[in-house]
């Protein structure tokens, strides 16, 4: 079946600093989403990906879907310590309406 | 106020009963799943369903069984069978029209713990 890996598992920066976590997929994907989910929350969707090479940006935050629409990643840019909180890549495969989610990278800003 | 409700937030219960978990939402969305979370592993799907009176298995719907009765609910029944039923569940729904983004919509979730 479809695998979605994502790394690193664990990332600590200190504030002012910048963060990328990546996703790879087994299959090419029809497209990516991105979400965060805050310590004790639930998860939030960020973005969609879905054209080859496609990048887009929400103030500080960065995602790319690579060109052969089988990897991703989410680069923030200065973190700040709102930025806490564990980010999961999530891929469709094909038209098939269920997404298979990563194993998120949960990112601790230290002031 | 449109979203999805998931209720009780913590759910407590002795080994060997089966327990329903609620899931409701009002945001006419055709799709919902059920996905649980535990420490180091995201979100496995453990049920997705697309259209009333429909739903498949997912990665992990051993000792799970679910119905999808009305557009709006969903429940989720942890049954006997599941051999480490503890864990945080997670609700979510997703619109599945054309040209829509497909984004899933999560509930608060429920913390099941079973002893």
């Amino acid at each position: 079946g479809q695998q979605v890996m994502q790394i690193p598992q664990y990332q600590h920066v200190q504030e002012g600093e910048d963060f990328t976590t990546y996703c790879n997929s087994s299959t090419t994907l029809s497209n990516i989403q991105w979400y965060k989910q805050r310590p004790g929350g639930h998860p939030v969707f960020l973005i969609q990906l879905v054209k080859s090479g496609e990048v887009k940006k929400q103030k500080r935050l960065t995602f790319q879907f690579g060109e052969a629409k089988k990897n991703s990643s989410l680069h923030i840019t200065a973190t700040q310590t709102t930025d806490v909180g564990t980010y999961f890549c999530a891929g469709r495969q094909g038209g098939y309406q269920k997404v298979t989610f990563g194993i998120g990278t949960k990112l601790q800003v230290i002031p | 106020d449109g979203g999805i409700t998931q209720s009780p937030k913590y759910l407590f219960r002795k080994e060997g009963q089966n327990v329903t978990l609620s899931c409701e939402q009002n945001l006419n969305h055709d799709a919902m799943y059920w996905y649980r979370q535990d420490p180091g592993q995201g979100l496995r799907l453990i049920y997705y369903s697309q259209i009333v009176n429909d739903f498949q298995k997912g990665d992990i719907a051993e000792g799970y069984s679910v119905s999808r009765e009305k557009k709006e609910s969903f429940p989720l029944t942890v049954t006997s069978a599941q051999k480490n039923p503890t864990a945080f569940y997670l609700c979510a729904s997703s619109s599945t029209s054309t040209g829509a983004g497909y984004e899933q919509y999560f509930g608060p979730g429920t913390r099941l713990t079973v002893t």
